[in-house]
């Protein structure tokens, strides 16, 4: 079974930084192309950014309200996806997912998703 | 960039009606498009991909179609459990549509 658990989401001030984890587990991580997708309280859905498989060479992408100042990466020995976000504003506060691709086609089409964590961006 | 627009923005509906739920591409998309369903508090849920072909363990009362720059959400006897918000995407851009409410009538 599928499973991805977000953690480290929480209060921060703006400016701050805060460092966004994913734990994944039934099925072979490495593989995957691997998203954040966040959304703001009463909104919809932004995908945030993305990184491919090791097949792909974990190449990275951004939207562009994060590019700059928010970093994916992967470590596929634990299993873990990352996101740091770094001068957070707050329009930066949401819900963020991470989300498993269906494949590692690198298209971005969600086929599972964590439970989610909060981030909530405060002065 | 292309924009994904829904409409309606919210629909009422009652137990057993047929619902359409309408999604338009600012430039055709082939056929990149997925619908998901997201109920409050939870994760949204991958209900259907390449406008037409329906997630495993979707109920087959959902359907979708089109292509290009048009698409549509079928639910064709409304259940307790649809009412939710529905989410459509062009995946191979990333940008999600505004969503669409499907509330009680």
């Amino acid at each position: 079974e599928v499973q991805l658990l977000e953690s480290g989401g929480g209060l921060v001030q703006t400016g701050g930084s805060l460092r966004l984890s994913c734990a994944a587990s039934g099925f072979t991580f490495s593989f995957y192309v691997m998203s954040w997708v966040r959304q703001a309280p009463g909104k919809g859905l932004e995908w945030v950014s993305g990184i491919t498989g090791s097949g792909r060479g974990g190449t990275t992408h951004y939207a562009d309200s994060v590019k700059g100042r928010f970093t994916i990466s992967r470590d596929n020995s634990r299993d873990t996806l990352y996101l740091d976000m770094n001068s957070l504003r707050a329009e930066d506060t949401a819900v963020y997912y991470c989300a498993k691709d269906m494949d590692d086609a690198g298209d971005y089409l969600f086929h599972y998703w964590g439970q989610g964590t909060l981030v909530t961006v405060s002065s | 960039d292309i924009q994904m627009t829904q409409s309606p923005s919210t629909l009422s509906a009652s137990v057993g009606d047929r619902v359409t739920i309408t999604c338009r591409a600012s430039q055709s998309i082939s056929s990149y498009l997925a619908w998901y369903q997201q109920k409050p508090g939870k994760a949204p849920k991958l209900l259907i991909y390449k406008a037409s072909t329906l997630n495993s363990g979707v109920p087959s009362r959902f359907s979708g179609s089109g292509s290009g720059t048009e698409f549509t959400l079928t639910i064709s006897s409304l259940q307790p459990d649809d009412f939710a918000t529905y989410y459509c995407q062009h995946y191979d851009g990333y940008p999600f549509g505004g969503g669409t409410k499907v509330e009680v009538k």
